[in-house]
């Protein structure tokens, strides 16, 4: 059981660059997230997947996309990189969007992905 | 939106001493406040959480507490020791309902503990 894994690592990018982030689970959970971590300011919602085939804006979409490739994968897109989205990104997953108690509010983060870019 | 500020930013007690961080909500709605630490190059854990319905929770040595009137709550660590040493996040969100489980994070507290 991997949990949540993320690729790349790492990542180093030029001001107008392109790429994506990925991210899948394996522990069947309905629900996933993008957060991005900046010094000082904890995690930010960038956006969210309530359930597949759904996705949904958090506190800071500007300059990303997503999407939801199936139940296990959960893509983060830069369209044109610029210097303000250096950050490290993190993938998370839980099993419902809605907890109503129990364990199903529970967010599993993956190792994170460490982007800069230039 | 929520917010949730936290502190104290860092902080440095002696192996074995008690650790307390703070933490303060703004939106009374939220009703489940999770408590995550990260290590150093990995992805946040959760340690422990609590929801609106009760004032603490306990789990060995980590307890949090929470004052729904005052909109805050706390982490409290005892005997800590030097594998306590990572940064801790508090965060808020209305979880329990269909308002969703977006969570709210605080800014992060590093807790370095001197054996």
């Amino acid at each position: 059981n991997a949990g949540v894994t993320q690729t790349p690592k790492f990542q180093v990018l030029k001001t107008g660059q392109s790429m994506t982030l990925q991210c899948a689970q394996d522990m069947n959970h309905n629900s996933m997230y993008w957060y991005r971590q900046d010094p000082g300011m904890g995690l930010r919602l960038i956006y969210y997947s309530a359930s597949e085939g759904t996705t949904d804006k958090g506190e800071v979409p500007n300059g990303y996309n997503v999407s939801r490739l199936n139940k296990r994968e959960f893509s983060l897109r830069l369209e044109s990189a610029a210097p303000s989205q250096t950050s490290v990104y993190f993938c998370a997953s839980s099993e419902a969007l809605q907890g109503r108690g129990g364990r199903r509010n529970e967010q599993f983060f993956g190792p994170g992905t460490r982007l800069t870019v230039l | 939106g929520e917010n949730v500020e936290q502190h104290p930013s860092t902080l440095s007690v002696q192996e074995g001493d008690s650790a307390v961080i703070k933490c303060t909500y703004s939106d009374s709605a939220s009703n489940y406040f999770p408590w995550y630490k990260q290590e150093l190059g990995k992805g946040p854990q959760l340690i422990i959480d609590i929801r609106s319905n009760v004032g603490e929770k306990k789990d060995q040595r980590i307890a949090v507490t929470l004052n729904k009137t005052a909109k805050h709550f706390s982490l409290h660590i005892t005997e800590t020791q030097p594998e306590d040493s990572a940064v801790y996040f508090c965060a808020a969100s209305k979880g329990l309902n269909n308002a969703g489980n977006m969570l709210t994070f605080g800014g992060g507290t590093r807790l370095m503990v001197k054996p």
